[in-house]
């Protein structure tokens, strides 16, 4: 089975802090993404990437960024965390298949204090 | 533009009533793909079925079954005989075939709460 994996489950930082928030798929997939799920909002993409090196802006990228240096491993940056970054943060990665479902890992619950 | 109505926020039912989340979505292509993933307290999404738009018969798995009409732009599920294993959020998701990378658009989510 296919497994993406999260660095932390739950994760508690300060406002103005840098945060590194990390996804790991084992499965060779082209296509990763990175959501943000927020009550009452569903799940909002913040940026994906298609292949090593190339991202692209998703729906809400402000206040983030990405690196994608291997295949397998997709950062998420905050570059000054604020509390209106407190969310669930859900990635995801799937082949460059047209139609291919995602797979997801567990999530990192961040609280910004 | 592409958007994923999920009109229910929470729904309640006993243990063994049947009950049906609805999604409703927009898209100007004419090939898309949606999506039901479900969504349980430990948080990993797990995927549940996919469909293409040119494939309207209505599918059946177990207890879960899936009403897709082109028509009315809706795409639902039914339980049957819900079991309390069955309280999550449920999630309603779009893509369009010229997607670059793939990207899903969700809905809001149906928290479903199953009572014993």
């Amino acid at each position: 089975d296919v497994k993406v994996t999260q660095s932390s489950r739950y994760l508690v930082k300060r406002t103005g802090e840098k945060v590194f928030l990390e996804c790991v798929q084992d499965m060779d997939h082209e296509n990763m993404f990175w959501y943000r799920q927020d009550p009452g909002l569903g799940l909002r993409l913040i940026y994906f990437s298609y292949d090593v090196k190339m991202k692209e802006k998703g729906d809400i990228p402000e206040g983030y960024s990405v690196s994608r240096e291997k295949k397998e491993r997709f950062s998420l940056i905050l570059e000054s965390a604020s509390t209106n970054q407190t969310s669930m943060y859900l990635c995801a990665s799937r082949t460059g298949r047209p139609g291919e479902k995602l797979f997801f890992g567990s999530g990192t619950q961040l609280s910004v204090l | 533009a592409q958007k994923v109505t999920q009109a229910q926020t929470e729904i309640s039912v006993v243990e063994k009533e049947d009950v049906t989340l609805d999604c409703v979505y927009e898209t100007r292509d004419t090939t898309y793909y949606l999506f039901w993933y479900k969504q349980p307290p430990s948080g990993e999404l797990v995927f549940l079925i996919r469909r293409n738009s040119f494939d309207e018969q209505n599918e059946i798995s177990g207890r879960y079954s899936w009403n897709f009409q082109k028509s009315t732009s809706s795409f639902n599920f039914t339980i049957t005989a819900s079991q309390v294993v069955d309280s999550a959020v449920y999630f309603c998701a779009l893509r369009g075939f010229y997607n670059q990378g793939g990207k899903l658009i969700f809905g809001q989510g149906t928290e479903l709460s199953v009572k014993p």
